[in-house]
């Protein structure tokens, strides 16, 4: 596609129970990135994906969260057990090589995760 | 740890009028970005800046980069209505740190 796609936009759960977020990047893009945006506040980094492999996942808040890349191009965002504190707008961002000097990093129109 | 920070955080224009945004950062990046997000969209890259002294101008915005003051400017130039978003700037690593952000908003 033209863009980074994510699905779904909108996700409600109820606490406690597990969700999956998708991300399709542009096609080509090497590096893939999560983030994570609070209301009213920019976003916050959770992973980057350099190909199949987490290069950082430093920005992970806890073991509930995890994320794959299988075949370096689809990404899943997990979160088990969710809290209402994990309530935000998923963002997912795809680079063409990761960090080149003039890379720039497209964005997704976001996931909106709402948990009750 | 990087710390980047804008101000203001909310601003208030007349359309017309001219103001700058601006973003301060704690450590040395060789990139910064500027991103506008309209409400309830993602964002839409605006700027990339590279270098010490780097300008960039598109239409009624320009961008300017201080690597030695570690700061970053948006300048709006006669500011119209359609400008109303939030404004971030962003320092790269690996990943992008944000700013939290400039809500503008220009009445007519």
């Amino acid at each position: 596609g033209a863009g980074v796609s994510q699905t779904p936009s909108n996700k409600v759960t109820e606490k406690g129970k597990y969700v999956e977020l998708r991300c399709d990047p542009i096609s080509g893009h090497t590096a893939l990135y999560w983030y994570r945006q609070s209301l009213g506040q920019g976003p916050e980094f959770l992973i980057y994906f350099q190909g199949t492999g987490a290069a950082d996942d430093s920005g992970l808040p806890n073991d509930r969260f995890f994320a794959v890349r299988p075949e370096g191009s689809v990404s899943t965002l997990k979160i088990q057990r969710t809290e209402r504190g994990d309530s935000a707008v998923y963002l997912c961002a795809s680079s063409l090589n990761g960090g080149g000097v003039t890379d720039t990093q497209y964005f997704g129109p976001g996931t909106r995760l709402t948990v009750l | 740890e990087l710390k980047v920070e804008q101000n203001p955080l909310f601003l208030s224009m007349q359309e017309g009028k001219n103001y700058t945004i601006y973003c301060n950062y704690s450590t040395t990046s060789d990139r910064l970005y500027w991103y506008r997000q309209d409400p309830g969209k993602s964002l839409e890259s605006l700027f990339v800046l590279l270098s010490n002294g780097a300008v960039k101008q598109e239409g009624r915005l320009m961008a300017s980069l201080d690597t030695k003051a570690r700061l970053s400017t948006l300048h709006i130039t006669a500011a119209v209505h359609d400008l109303s978003a939030t404004y971030f700037c962003a320092v790269a690593g690996n990943m992008l740190t944000f700013g939290g952000g400039t809500r503008l908003m220009v009445k007519p």
